[in-house]
């Protein structure tokens, strides 16, 4: 079946410094989207790229879809505490979304 | 209008006991997941909704786990004769079809189940 890779599983930066991460599958993806889980919370949607090489951008958050719709990356300029939580990408399967298996960012203050 | 809600949200149960959880979409949502999450880790996928059918149970970890949906709403997960490595938080999403290959749709969460056997 579909499987999306992560990558860092876990990130620690400092107040101010960027935050990227990674996600890779080994097939042509549909689409793919981006979640947000807060500490202690339930996951929550914040994007949907489609297009090959689409880049969108919310804030100090910077999503891209790789030209061969192979990988996604999600981008945090100047992180903030209220950045903490861990990110999943989530791709289009045959009937279901596949989620990746999160980075978990930590800032510290 | 409300979200995806999940009750209860806290769940304590001996081991050998049978639970069930339940899950209340989106009004209109067609399309009903299941997914379990373990302490620190990822979303694993259970089991899918259309409507009243679930047309795919292979996620389901065994056959002690059960799932229905009566009405193209409420939807219950059961798990029989519970073990402590079912212990997770399991959470349901709705959404307003089902995600394929032509078209994906933003996922709306609840704020899960916490379930833990002792």
């Amino acid at each position: 079946g579909q499987q999306v890779m992560q990558i860092p599983q876990y990130q620690h930066v400092q107040e101010g410094e960027d935050f990227t991460t990674y996600c890779n599958s080994s097939t042509t993806l549909s689409n793919i989207q981006w979640y947000k889980q807060r500490p202690g919370g339930h996951p929550v949607f914040l994007i949907q790229l489609v297009k090959s090489g689409e880049v969108k951008k919310q804030k100090r958050l910077t999503f891209q879809f790789g030209e061969a719709k192979k990988n996604s990356s999600l981008h945090i300029t100047a992180t903030q505490t209220t950045d903490v939580g861990t990110y999943f990408c989530a791709a289009t399967g045959a009937n279901n979304l596949f989620f990746g298996t999160g980075t978990r960012l930590t800032v510290i203050p | 209008g409300a979200g995806v809600s999940q009750s209860p949200s806290n769940k304590v149960t001996e081991k050998g006991k049978d639970v069930e959880l339940r899950c209340d979409p989106i009004s209109g949502h067609t399309a009903l997941y299941w997914y379990r999450q373990s302490l620190g880790q990822g979303l694993e996928f259970l089991i899918y909704f259309q409507g009243n059918s679930a047309p795919d149970k292979s996620g389901l970890p065994s056959d002690r786990f059960s799932a229905e949906r009566t009405g193209g709403s409420v939807s219950t997960l059961t798990i029989q004769r519970t073990q402590q490595e079912d212990s997770a938080v399991y959470l349901c999403a709705s959404s307003l079809e089902v995600s394929g290959r032509s078209s994906s749709y933003e996922q709306y969460f609840g704020p899960g189940t916490r379930l833990t056997v002792t």
